[in-house]
C-alpha cells in the first residue's frame, strides 16, 4: 500500500514562493503527480516525476528524491489564481493512483 | 485534449436506492477509474478497469460495483445507497502508453443521500 503525507494547509503573500513538501512510503513506485483542484473542480495534470531530480515548468517546479521518498512543488511569483488545493499522487506499478490528502494554499493580497 | 464527461453535476437520493453515476471518456483510453473525494481524506480509489468487461477493485470498494460494457462508458453503481455514501465522485481516464500515464478527471457528481 501506499502512505502519503502533505501539509494541510498554507498560507502565502502574492508574489511570494511557496514549497508544498510531500513524503511518501509504497511498495512499488512507477513516479510522482502532482495536481491543482480548484474549489468545486476537478484535478488538473501538473507535473509528473520518475527520475530523481527538479522539473521545471514555468512558475511551477517539482522535485523528486526518491531514496528520500520525498518530492516538493515550488509555486514561484505566486498570483491569486493560485488559490487552490494541491494534491500529491504516487503511482504504482499497476498505474494505480494514490493520493495524499491535499494541501490547500491560500494566496493573500 | 482527453474530455471525461460525468452524467450529473449534483445528485440527491434517499437510502435503499439504488444509484447509477455514468462516466464517458471521448479518447479511446485503456484505463478508466472511480475515486471518492472527502474533506481531509483526499481522493480514494473504488474500482478501476483495465478494459471492457475487466474490473478491479480499488482501497474502499465496499457498497459498490461497476459496469464497462464499451471502452468509452464506466457506470458506478451503489446497490443500496447509504448516507455515508454522501461525497463527491470523480471519474478518471487514462492511456497505456509509455510515459503518458496522466490521469485526465471529470468534472465529479456531488452525491447527497438523505
Amino acid at each position: 500500500g501506499q502512505n502519503i503525507d502533505q501539509p494541510t494547509e498554507m498560507t502565502a503573500t502574492e508574489g511570494a514562493i511557496v514549497q508544498i513538501n510531500c513524503t511518501y512510503q509504497t511498495s512499488g513506485f512507477n513516479g510522482l503527480f502532482w495536481y491543482q483542484q480548484h474549489a468545486g473542480e476537478a484535478p488538473t495534470f501538473l507535473s509528473y516525476n520518475v527520475l530523481d531530480g527538479l522539473e521545471e515548468k514555468g512558475r511551477f517546479s517539482s522535485f523528486l528524491s526518491r531514496s528520500k521518498g520525498y518530492s516538493y512543488l515550488l509555486l514561484k511569483e505566486l498570483q491569486m489564481k493560485d488559490s487552490a488545493s494541491y494534491l500529491c499522487a504516487v503511482l504504482s506499478n499497476d498505474y494505480k493512483l494514490s493520493f495524499g490528502a491535499g494541501t490547500t494554499v491560500t494566496v493573500r493580497a | 485534449d482527453v474530455k471525461v464527461t460525468q452524467s450529473s453535476r449534483y445528485l440527491v437520493k434517499r437510502t435503499g436506492e439504488k444509484v447509477f453515476l455514468e462516466c464517458v471518456q471521448d479518447m479511446d483510453h485503456e484505463n478508466m477509474f472511480w475515486y471518492r473525494q472527502d474533506p481531509g481524506l483526499g481522493l480514494r480509489l473504488i474500482y478501476f478497469s483495465y478494459d471492457v468487461k475487466m474490473k478491479e477493485k480499488g482501497d474502499i470498494p465496499e457498497g459498490y460495483s461497476v459496469s464497462r460494457e464499451k471502452k468509452e462508458r464506466f457506470s458506478l453503481i451503489l446497490e443500496s445507497a447509504s448516507t455515508n455514501q454522501t461525497s463527491m465522485y470523480l471519474c478518471a481516464a487514462s492511456t497505456r502508453a509509455v510515459f503518458s500515464y496522466e490521469q485526465y478527471f471529470g468534472p465529479g457528481t456531488r452525491l447527497t443521500v438523505t
